[in-house]
């Protein structure tokens, strides 16, 4: 089956603790994003990648950071940095963003809570 | 700044009766606008999408009208099912290189039985 992964589908975490999300797809797309959504503030970009080793901040970046070191895979890590970081997160991949008509994919889903 | 507006934020519609979802954009260079459907607990997936060339796209129940003169488009579901559940985000973008999507914030529709 091709399609995006996430795991952990929930995540504890205490105060002052890096974690980090996992993101993997096998639909051989050149661009993949991560995305915070909260209760009525839809997606906000947090970073995206068009190509591997390369990676641009979003629109809220501030407290996570990313790498893409294989196609495959772009694992996102909340860091202790990040004042509010209880949300559910998503992973999305797309052929390169602004292909004509590109439809970004997106996994099920990881809901982090800070304890 | 929020660049698409989406309204209404929450929606109630009777089984059967038709559920409309609007949004406006500012940026006229917008050319792809994109509607998602979310189900509770799990990621969007894309459900319908239009390009400015044309006001019109229907697929199944689910129609987009756009107005390009107006820099609004809707999304209209008719004989709206409880299965139709969900929250629904409109979208815009630009063809481009490194072009990221745009959203709106969402609407959440309850469709009663």
């Amino acid at each position: 089956d091709g399609g995006i992964t996430q795991s952990p589908k929930y995540l504890f975490r205490k105060e002052g603790q890096n974690v980090t999300l996992s993101c993997e797809q096998n639909l051989n797309h050149d661009a993949m994003y991560w995305y915070r959504q909260d209760p009525g503030q839809g997606l906000r970009l947090i970073y995206y990648s068009q190509i591997v080793n390369d990676f641009q901040k979003g629109d809220i970046a501030e407290g996570y950071s990313v790498s893409r070191e294989k196609k495959e895979s772009f694992p996102l890590t909340v860091t202790s940095a990040q004042k509010n970081p209880t949300a559910f997160y998503l992973c999305a991949s797309s052929v390169l963003a602004g292909a004509v008509g590109y439809e970004q994919f997106f996994g099920p889903g990881t809901r982090l809570t800070v304890l | 700044q929020q660049q698409v507006k989406q309204s209404p934020q929450s929606l109630i519609v009777q089984k059967g009766g038709i559920s409309i979802i609007n949004c406006a954009y500012e940026n006229t260079a917008f050319d792809y606008f994109p509607w998602y459907q979310q189900f509770p607990g799990k990621g969007p997936a894309l459900l319908i999408a239009i390009r400015p060339d044309v006001s019109e796209k229907k697929e199944g129940r689910f129609t987009i009208s756009f107005n390009k003169s107006a820099k609004q488009f809707s999304l209209h579901i008719m004989d709206s099912q409880p299965g139709d559940s969900a929250t629904y985000f409109c979208a815009a973008s630009r063809t481009g290189n490194n072009r990221k999507l745009i959203w709106g914030l969402g609407t959440s529709l309850a469709v009663n039985p």
